[in-house]
């Protein structure tokens, strides 16, 4: 069956770094992928998506890399702040699948002052 | 700001009852929506793809007697939780595809805030 994954389950940065979170995907007929970012209580916030046909798209402070080689999703945070601190989710959908998304495990992100 | 609302944030029901949970999308026209299930420190879950005007389309193992759906509207999806037990206690959510440029078809999917649904 399709998977969706996370590497890490929490990740620590210090303030005004960069994070790097990473996402593994098995199916080689996903063609679109999506970031969420999920704060307590709350329902996932659109971050950031990419379709397959590219390698790289940039959005304020955020990039997602798509390395299809592999099937690996990266969400790279720049100056990292404390209101990035979050659940973050990668989803894909498979071609023909319509919007429909499945959502990996999610990622722990800690800002710390 | 949001584009889909869903009501009532949170709900306190005893087993046995039934509760209702409302997802409207705010000023687009939304033929499908989606519901999923969050439990504490896990993943979303699709549970089922709502259809306008049609029987909705579940996920295996998503009882469809269990977790009525209802989307009479193009603005309205409704799930209604039957016969409520404390395993079903957990955190649901809705979702439409929403773009800007009116288009739907690659969309990214625009959530609701959640219910928090505790069965006692």
């Amino acid at each position: 069956g399709e998977s969706v994954g996370l590497h890490l389950p929490t990740l620590s940065v210090q303030e005004g770094d960069n994070s790097i979170i990473n996402c593994a995907y098995s199916n080689s007929a996903s063609d679109y992928f999506i970031w969420y970012k999920q704060e307590s209580g709350k329902g996932p916030q659109f971050i950031i998506d990419i379709r397959s046909n590219m390698d790289k798209r940039q959005g304020q402070r955020v990039t997602v890399l798509l390395n299809k080689t592999v099937k690996h999703l990266s969400l790279q945070i720049a100056a990292t702040q404390p209101g990035d601190s979050a659940v973050y989710f990668c989803a894909d959908r498979l071609t023909g699948g319509g919007n429909k998304l499945t959502f990996g495990t999610g990622t722990q992100l800690k800002v710390e002052l | 700001g949001a584009v889909v609302s869903q009501h009532p944030s949170r709900v306190i029901c005893k087993s046995g009852t039934s509760v209702k949970i409302e997802c409207r999308s705010l000023d687009f026209q939304a033929t499908t929506m989606f519901w999923y299930r969050q439990f504490p420190k896990q993943s979303l879950m699709l549970m089922a793809t709502s259809n306008e005007g049609s029987k909705a389309t579940y996920e295996q193992g998503v009882e469809k007697d269990k977790f009525l759906i209802n989307h009479a509207s193009l603005t309205l999806s409704t799930l209604t939780v039957t016969s409520a037990h404390p395993e079903d206690s957990s955190f649901y959510i809705c979702s439409a595809p929403f773009s800007a440029g009116g288009t739907t078809r690659n969309s990214p999917l625009h959530f609701g805030n959640g219910t928090r649904l505790t069965v006692t």
